[in-house]
């Protein structure tokens, strides 16, 4: 069965001060996808990166990295310089390989990031 | 450019009463996911549909709870008889179904509250 851990249930840090979110995923699939998604306080979600488990190539976009290592089932989220307005709760989610048109995501617990001013 | 649009974002409900959720896919996205989201935890896949079909519906429970995708029209969740343990947000999702590269987009949620 697949299943994703995000240990760390909130973290609190001052701004300007780089945080890593932690995801550890299950799966005994050889082709999976891992995600990542934010949830402000105003509710939505939004989507921040996919990742194809044959790519383990880590992706920078401004502020935010992500480290995918498949030796460790891991998918960190890096945020660097962390501002006030990446407050949210933020979700790793994991699906299985395309089959016939179903990619049900299942999604970690999530970490309430806080960052204080 | 419209993303996934739901409603209502907030429905509140007494105990016994149907509750209908309604949700419009992105333009030219074919695939639908229902995800729940109880309160402090991570989403809960539900159903996925495509047009007037339901693929898998292995995470709805097996009773009050339905879901279609009409050729016209949005998809729509349907609660009958609330109970108290239905209170939560409920996401839908779509995506292009784009083999090997799908991405599934969020909108806004409806925040069911039963009385």
């Amino acid at each position: 069965a697949q299943k994703v851990t995000q240990a760390q249930t909130e973290i609190s840090v001052v701004e300007k001060e780089d945080v890593t979110l932690d995801c550890v995923y299950e799966t005994r699939d050889t082709t999976y996808y891992l995600f990542w998604y934010k949830q402000p306080p105003s509710g939505e979600l939004v989507f921040l990166i996919r990742r194809n488990s044959f790519d383990e190539q880590n992706e920078i976009s401004g502020r935010y990295s992500w480290n995918f290592q498949k030796s460790t089932s891991s998918f960190n989220f890096t945020i660097t310089a962390s501002q006030v307005v990446d407050s949210a709760v933020y979700f790793c989610a994991l699906s299985e390989a395309w089959i016939q048109g179903a990619q049900k995501l299942v999604f970690g617990q999530g970490t309430r990031l806080t960052i204080n001013p | 450019n419209a993303g996934v649009m739901q409603n209502p974002r907030h429905l509140v409900r007494r105990r016994g009463q149907e509750a209908r959720l309604r949700c419009s896919p992105m333009k030219g996205h074919s695939h639908v996911y229902w995800y729940r989201q109880l309160p402090e935890e991570g989403l809960k896949f539900m159903v996925y549909l495509q047009k007037e079909n339901i693929i898998d519906e292995s995470g709805m429970p097996k009773e009050r709870f339905s879901a279609e995708f009409p050729k016209e029209g949005p998809s729509i969740l349907r609660i009958q008889q609330v109970v108290r343990g239905d209170s939560a947000a409920y996401f839908c999702a779509s995506s292009p179904g784009t083999p090997w590269a799908d991405t599934q987009y969020f909108g806004p949620g409806t925040r069911l509250t039963v009385l």
